[in-house]
């Protein structure tokens, strides 16, 4: 596609409850990211893969987010029994390769995360 | 560990004004360096990068250096305008492959 798109792009939830967020990335983007964004505040690293390994999984908060990716392509964001402190945008993004650092990082629009 | 410190906000400029936001950073090794943009109820946007020291990066207007003697990477802009009023985060890029953002800066340019 021509850009990272993320689905839903909003969800409530209640408490307690898991949920899941989708990400596609660019087409031929080998790497994908998963940031965390909450209201006012700057962005938390969570978990990068390249390919369908994750290398770097050191941002998830806890162990009730967990995340993969097949095909090279999309990935899953799960966060189970969902706290209201989960309350964010999920932003999720890719490059051509995890290799370069110089390659740019696209981002979707991200999915906003209501926990009630 | 790899760090990003940025100036705070918010920023209140009128228009036509000049910016400047301060971004330090903290790193190993030689790493890429961007300005990222989030306009209200937008998705972030590459404003612009630099990947080696003295490059300069420029985009709509906006410039940054890649200075490693002072590890700084400073965005500008001669003249601002309303439209310009967003979130502006610095990050890096290095060795472990992911952004490093920082805490971002709210630009508020008022007509």
């Amino acid at each position: 596609g021509a850009g990272v798109s993320q689905s839903p792009s909003n969800k409530v939830t209640e408490k307690g409850k898991d949920v899941e967020l989708r990400c596609d990335p660019i087409s031929g983007h080998t790497a994908l990211y998963w940031y965390r964004q909450r209201l006012g505040q700057g962005l938390e690293f969570l978990i990068y893969f390249q390919g369908n390994s994750a290398p770097d999984k050191s941002g998830l908060p806890s162990d009730r987010f967990s995340a993969e990716r097949t095909g090279e392509s999309v990935s899953t964001l799960t966060i189970q029994r969902t706290q209201q402190e989960d309350s964010a945008v999920y932003l999720c993004a890719s490059s051509l390769t995890g290799g370069n650092a110089g390659n740019t990082i696209y981002f979707g629009e991200g999915s906003w995360l209501t926990v009630v | 560990g790899n760090s990003v410190t940025q100036m705070e906000g918010p920023v209140t400029l009128s228009e036509e004004a000049f910016l400047t936001i301060n971004c330090t950073y903290t790193a190993t090794g030689y790493p890429s360096l961007f300005w990222y943009v989030q306009y209200p109820g937008e998705g972030l946007q590459l404003l612009l990068k630099a990947t080696k020291a003295d490059d300069k990066g420029s985009n709509k207007g906006f410039e940054a250096t890649y200075r490693k003697e002072t590890t700084s990477f400073h965005l500008e802009k001669g003249s601002v305008q309303v439209s310009d009023s967003a979130v502006y985060f610095c990050a890096l890029r290095g060795a472990t492959n992911k952004l490093i953002f920082g805490t971002g800066t709210l630009l508020a340019v008022q007509p």
